[in-house]
């Protein structure tokens, strides 16, 4: 069971913006670690979304993006496409187990 | 061109070893942390443990800690991952991951994944 909690599913219709929140606590994003993003397609391997919290890597459209507040981050989507349809994961550093840790994932879903 | 390539997997039963390689190509391998990550058939990503530049930090799960082991081998461009006490939820696809930055504390996000190495603990 991860330390970092996401939704399970969010979904919304094309246009439409949707948020997907991480949720740590005081050894991982609280403490200050960076939080990054990844989204996976469907038999693909996952792909950099947002580095160091808020940071697009070239070719990310800027339809995404992340931010961080406290103990938790999270990951907008603006003008849903249906190519967004995928798994989406959190990741940060947690100094009480001494390594890194992924979000439990959350499904992203176009209607 | 960036490429990770993943090798080694396959099925082992349990509590026996395998040893798994990334062959890495298309930047300087030396500058930067590598990490490996797993994915269980139908579940979420895990990390399983990373490597710095120079190897002078490296770090693993709990739940492989004491069984695996890092290493890398900067003059051959390659990373790999010594499994031994195999358990069947070890069986995933395993992903070689490269680094933003060189460190291991510092992780910048990895940037680049291979296409994975399928391990099958099974008896």
């Amino acid at each position: 069971q991860s330390v970092l909690t996401q939704p399970p599913s969010v979904s919304g219709a094309p246009g439409q913006r949707v948020t997907i929140s991480c949720t740590g606590s005081g050894s991982n994003i609280g403490a200050g670690y960076d939080v990054h993003w990844y989204q996976q397609l469907p038999g693909a391997a996952p792909q950099l979304l947002i580095h160091v919290n808020s940071n697009r890597p070239s070719g990310v459209p800027d339809r995404f993006s992340g931010s961080k507040s406290g103990t938790s981050a999270s990951l907008a989507i603006t003008g849903l496409q249906a190519e967004d349809e995928a798994d989406y994961y959190c990741q940060s550093y947690d100094s009480s187990l001494s390594g890194y840790v992924f979000g439990t994932g959350t499904k992203v879903t176009v209607l | 061109e960036v490429q990770l390539v993943e090798s080694g997997g396959g099925l082992a039963q349990p509590g026996r070893s395998l040893r798994l390689s990334c062959a890495a190509s298309g930047f300087t391998f030396d500058d930067h942390a590598m990490h490996w990550v797993r994915q269980a058939p139908g579940k979420g990503l895990e990390w399983v443990s990373g490597i710095s530049w120079n190897s002078g930090s490296l770090g693993y799960a709990d739940s492989v800690r004491g069984r695996f082991s890092i290493s890398r081998d900067n003059a051959k461009n390659s990373l790999y991952l010594q499994m031994n006490s195999l358990r069947a939820e070890d069986t995933a696809l395993y992903y070689c991951a490269k680094d933003i930055r060189a460190g291991y504390y510092d992780s910048g996000g990895y940037n680049y994944w291979g296409q994975g190495t399928l391990v099958t603990v099974s008896s």
